[in-house]
C-alpha cells in the first residue's frame, strides 16, 4: 500500500463549480500535510499547508481528519486557471516528504 | 533570488550509457532531495541529504543509481548503466533546516529519455 493515495481523476468540472479532492495517508505518525500544485511539464509548487484546525486561502480550503487519516482540498468557484494536477503530501519519518500520485483537475468553460 | 537550478533540462541517451544529473540548491538550504516522477509511479523520493550528508537513500532503485553532494551548493545523481525504464523527470528540491514547514522548492526538473 502506498503511503499517500489519491484519486487520479481526472475531474472535469465547469467554471464556477466547487470541487473536492481527498487523499489518504497510511503513516499515523505523519506530522504535517500539504497540497502542492503542478502545472503540465512544470515542477510542483506549494499550494497550501493543512492544519488540524483546517485552513482557508481565498477559494481554497484544506482540512485534516487524523482519526480517519485523510486530508481534503476544496476549491470553490473554479477558474480555468485552476486546471492542474494537485498533489497531496505527508511529512513522515525523518524529513521525508511523501507525495501522492496526484489528482488531475480540468476546468472547462 | 535564484531558485533550485538543475541541468541538463533534457537528456536523450542510449541504453547502457552513463547519465549525470546536476543540481544547485538554494543558497542556505540545509536539505536537498532527489525525486523521480513517472506517470505510473508518481513522484518518488530517491534520496535526501542534510548538510551534505546522505540521510536516507532507501528510495534509490538499485546499485545503478548513486548520488553525491560534495559541498553545500552542488549535488549529482548518476545512473550507470542507464536503462529505458529509467526514463522519467528527475527533480531536485531543497529547503531550509528551520521549522518543519514542509515547503520544498523544486527545480524545473531534468527530463531523461533512455532509448
Amino acid at each position: 500500500r502506498k503511503e499517500v493515495e489519491q484519486d487520479p481523476g481526472p475531474f472535469n468540472v465547469p467554471e464556477g463549480a466547487t470541487v473536492a479532492f481527498n487523499c489518504t495517508y497510511s503513516n499515523s505518525a505523519s506530522q504535517s500535510f500539504f497540497w502542492y500544485r503542478q502545472d503540465c511539464r512544470k515542477e510542483p509548487k506549494l499550494l497550501m499547508s493543512v492544519y488540524s484546525s483546517g485552513n482557508e486561502d481565498g477559494r481554497f480550503t484544506a482540512q485534516l481528519n487524523r482519526a480517519s487519516q485523510y486530508i481534503s482540498l476544496l476549491i470553490r468557484d473554479s477558474k480555468l486557471s485552476d486546471s492542474a494536477t494537485y498533489l497531496c503530501s505527508a511529512h513522515g519519518y525523518g524529513n521525508k516528504l511523501v507525495f501522492g500520485a496526484g489528482t488531475i483537475l480540468r476546468v472547462k468553460s | 533570488d535564484a531558485g533550485v537550478i538543475q541541468s541538463p533540462r533534457h537528456e536523450v541517451t542510449e541504453m547502457g550509457q552513463e547519465v549525470t544529473l546536476r543540481c544547485k540548491p538554494i543558497s542556505g538550504h540545509d536539505y536537498l532531495f532527489w525525486y523521480r516522477q513517472t506517470m505510473m509511479r508518481g513522484l518518488e523520493l530517491l534520496i535526501y541529504f542534510n548538510n551534505n550528508v546522505p540521510i536516507d537513500d532507501s528510495g534509490m532503485p538499485e546499485d545503478r543509481f548513486s548520488a553525491k553532494m560534495p559541498n553545500a551548493s552542488f549535488s549529482t545523481l548518476k545512473i550507470q548503466p542507464s536503462e529505458p525504464r529509467d526514463s522519467a523527470v528527475y527533480f531536485c528540491a531543497s529547503r531550509p533546516g528551520t521549522l518543519n514547514t514542509g515547503e520544498l522548492f523544486f527545480g524545473e526538473g531534468s527530463r531523461l529519455t533512455v532509448l
